[in-house]
């Protein structure tokens, strides 16, 4: 099945860690993104990449850090200077006209 | 000004209850415009599509753009409580890069 796989479900950090959440697309889309989403919030762009071995940040990237390697990859470190990590991550790569297709997401907490 | 703001709900109607979604945006290069429906801890799956202005229907569904105003909304006819879900608004441009989403209308559909 073609599609978004974002792992793990669940995650949790621990004060001063960092941890990278997994995204990978069978959808041979060039272009790819992550969100993250506060509770009763849309969803903020955090970074975005058009190319492999090219990316930029989103409206709030401080804190976070991605590469993008392959094409089909496109991983997310959420790193110790994000001092409020937890929230809802989404990770969605881009069709034809603009269409957006989205992973199932990775609850991140902290402990 | 925000790029997109939207009606933020939540927004609770019994079930047959015709629903109006509305977003605004400010940036007039604007060219598609897209709802995304997602449901609690999902991610966000395309609804509808239209472009340029005007209705486009779809079952239950109307998504209504009018470029002049800058204003798009999304009709929902004979609401089911299936529907209960948080609705997102995101317009785009032919330039790819980083797209834009209202902050979401949660929708609660009661039996």
């Amino acid at each position: 099945d073609g599609g978004i796989t974002q792992s793990p479900k669940y995650l949790f950090r621990k004060e001063g860690q960092n941890v990278t959440l997994s995204c990978e697309q069978n959808l041979n889309h060039d272009a790819m993104y992550w969100y993250r989403q506060d509770p009763g919030q849309g969803l903020r762009l955090i970074y975005y990449s058009q190319i492999v071995n090219d990316f930029q940040k989103g409206d709030i990237a401080e804190g976070y850090s991605v590469s993008r390697e392959k094409k089909e990859s496109f991983p997310l470190t959420v790193t110790s200077a994000q001092k409020n990590p937890t929230a809802f991550y989404l990770c969605a790569s881009r069709g034809s006209l603009e269409k957006l297709f989205f992973g199932s997401g990775t609850q991140l907490s902290v402990l | 000004q925000k790029e997109v703001e939207q009606d933020p709900g939540p927004l609770s109607v019994p079930e047959g209850a015709i629903v109006s979604l509305n977003c605004t945006y400010s940036n007039s290069a604007f060219q598609y415009f897209m709802w995304y429906r997602q449901y609690s801890r999902k991610g966000p799956e395309l609804l509808m599509y239209t472009y340029s202005s005007g209705n486009k229907e779809d079952g239950r569904f109307t998504a209504q753009v009018d470029k002049s105003s800058k204003y798009i909304s999304l009709f929902i006819r004979d609401s089911q409580p299936s529907d209960s879900a948080t609705y997102l608004c995101a317009p785009g441009d032919n330039q790819g890069g980083k797209l834009i989403f209202g902050q979401g209308t949660e929708l609660s559909v009661k039996p």
